[in-house]
């Protein structure tokens, strides 16, 4: 069966320190992954997604990077974070175009 | 562009009474999924409804999906406290897509 884990859990950084989240999929090859954020009470806001390795495509204009530098592998990154990027994390994989997508357990980031 | 519209927002209801979520979206597409949301806690895919007049039943939700009328309801029988939680939509634009687009959620309390 498929699995996929997010790390870290819960974060704490400072304004302008860097960031690095990671998703890893198991039991499954050449998934299509995605980044969500999720501000507090509010809906999800799909960040990045990504088709294969070193295929990106971002949806929203912001100081967040994302990387696939393995099949299931999906990173998300920042150089300087913001108090705005402040929020709940979620990755998600899914097998094929427009097919169910299945989530994480989700990185819950403070940025103070 | 695909846009998914839940209503209410926000729902509060007594237990053991019945009500419906419903989401309506933009352009056509035949595939529509619903998730469960704890606080706190990631996305739980709750079903997947992949054809017109497609029904699913769960306990005491029950999905169903008009790709004619571009809606999909979900229905709450004899609502319990264990049934509080956020509850999404997400629709992929007919034809597949790499992402859904999801709505943004409608939070159900259901009182003792």
């Amino acid at each position: 069966s498929q699995t996929i884990h997010q790390w870290p859990a819960t974060l704490v950084q400072p304004v302008g320190s860097p960031l690095s989240l990671e998703c890893t999929v198991e039991g499954t090859s050449n998934p299509n992954l995605y980044w969500y954020r999720q501000a507090a009470g509010r809906g999800l806001q799909l960040l990045f997604y990504s088709i294969g390795i070193d295929q990106i495509s971002s949806e929203v204009p912001q100081n967040l990077s994302a990387s696939r530098p393995q099949d299931r592998q999906f990173i998300l990154s920042s150089k300087k974070l913001l108090l705005s990027d402040s929020g709940f994390y979620l990755c998600a994989w899914s097998k094929g175009l427009g097919d169910e997508q299945y989530f994480g357990p989700g990185t819950r980031l403070t940025v103070t | 562009e695909l846009k998914v519209e839940q209503n209410p927002l926000f729902l509060s209801m007594q237990e053991g009474k019945n009500y419906t979520i419903y989401c309506n979206y933009s352009t056509t597409s035949d595939r529509l999924y619903w998730y469960r949301q704890d606080p706190g806690k990631s996305l739980e895919s709750l079903f997947v409804l992949l054809s017109n007049g497609a029904v699913k039943q769960e306990g005491r939700l029950m999905a169903s999906l008009d790709t004619k009328a571009r809606l999909s309801t979900l229905h709450i029988t004899a609502a319990v406290h264990d049934l509080s939680a956020t509850y999404f939509c997400a629709v992929d634009i007919q034809g597949g897509s790499e992402k859904l687009v999801f709505g943004k959620g409608t939070k159900l309390t259901v009182n003792p």
